[in-house]
C-alpha cells in the first residue's frame, strides 16, 4: 500500500480481555517494527520484525504481549488479558531494509484504552 | 545504554521566527539520525533523516545537523508558521538501527 495501515484506529475494552491490534506496512518493506507511546511519555520500542522473524522480544513489557508477522508482510500485536497500564497508543513502523536506511514510515497508530 | 534527551521540552514563538530545536544523545555508535513530527492524535510524519556518515539535511524550510562526536543534533526551522506548530521528535537509530530510541519530544507552538 502507499503508507503504513494500522487497525483499529481506536479501541476501548474491558480489563481482562485480549486484543489484537494489526499492522499492514508498505508493500515491499522487509522490516516492520512496533512502538508504545504512553500518555505524556515518549515512544516505547516493542519488538522488530526482519520479514517473519522477530529475533528479539526483550521490550515486550510482559508475557502478555506477543507479536507475529505473516507472509513477511501483515503483522498483528496481541496483548491478553488487558490491563489498564496497556492503554497507550501503539504505533507501527516499516522500513525497506532493517536498520531503517532510507527512514522510517509510521502508520497513524492504534489508541488503546483499557477500562 | 542509548539515551536521546530533547531540549527545551516545549516552546512558543511569534510567527515569523526562526528557531532551533536540541537533541542530545549519550552514543555516538549511531547508524542515523531521524526528526520526525506529529500532530496531536496522529502518527509521526518523517521530517529529515541523516544517516551517520553525514552531517546534515535539508528540506524546504527545514536544515538538520548532525554531530557524532558530541552526541548532538539540532533542527533549525526558519520563518516559523502556525501550521508548524507539532511535537517534534528525534529518533537514534543504533548500529543496526533495528533499536531506535526517540527523544521524549518539543512540543512547538507557533503563535499567529
Amino acid at each position: 500500500g502507499a503508507g503504513v495501515s494500522q487497525s483499529p484506529s481506536n479501541k476501548v475494552t474491558e480489563k481482562g480481555k485480549d486484543v489484537e491490534l494489526r499492522c499492514d506496512p508498505i508493500s515491499g518493506h522487509t522490516a516492520l517494527y512496533w512502538y508504545r507511546q504512553s500518555l505524556g511519555q515518549g515512544l516505547e520500542f516493542l519488538i522488530y520484525f526482519q520479514g517473519n522473524s522477530a529475533p528479539d522480544k526483550s521490550g515486550l513489557p510482559s508475557d502478555r504481549f506477543s507479536a507475529e508477522r505473516t507472509g513477511g508482510s501483515v503483522s498483528t500485536l496481541t496483548i491478553q488479558r488487558t490491563q489498564q497500564e496497556d492503554s497507550a497508543v501503539y504505533l507501527c513502523a516499516s522500513s525497506l531494509v532493517l536498520g531503517g536506511e532510507h527512514g522510517y514510515t509510521f502508520g497513524s497508530g492504534t489508541r488503546l484504552t483499557v477500562v | 545504554k542509548q539515551e536521546v534527551t530533547q531540549i527545551p521540552a516545549a516552546l512558543s514563538v511569534p510567527e515569523g521566527e526562526n528557531l532551533v530545536l536540541n537533541c542530545s544523545f549519550t552514543d555516538s555508535a549511531i547508524y542515523n539520525l531521524q526528526w520526525f513530527r506529529q500532530d496531536p492524535g496522529k502518527g509521526l510524519t518523517s521530517l529529515l533523516l541523516i544517516q551517520s556518515s553525514q552531517r546534515e539535511q535539508t528540506s524546504g524550510r527545514l536544515n538538520a545537523s548532525l554531530d557524532k562526536s558530541s552526541g548532538r543534533s539540532t533542527l533549525y526551522i526558519a520563518a516559523s508558521q502556525p501550521g508548524d506548530s507539532a511535537t517534534y521528535l528525534c529518533a537514534v537509530g543504533n548500529t543496526g538501527g533495528f533499536k531506535t530510541i526517540f527523544g521524549a519530544g518539543t512540543r512547538l507552538f507557533v503563535k499567529a
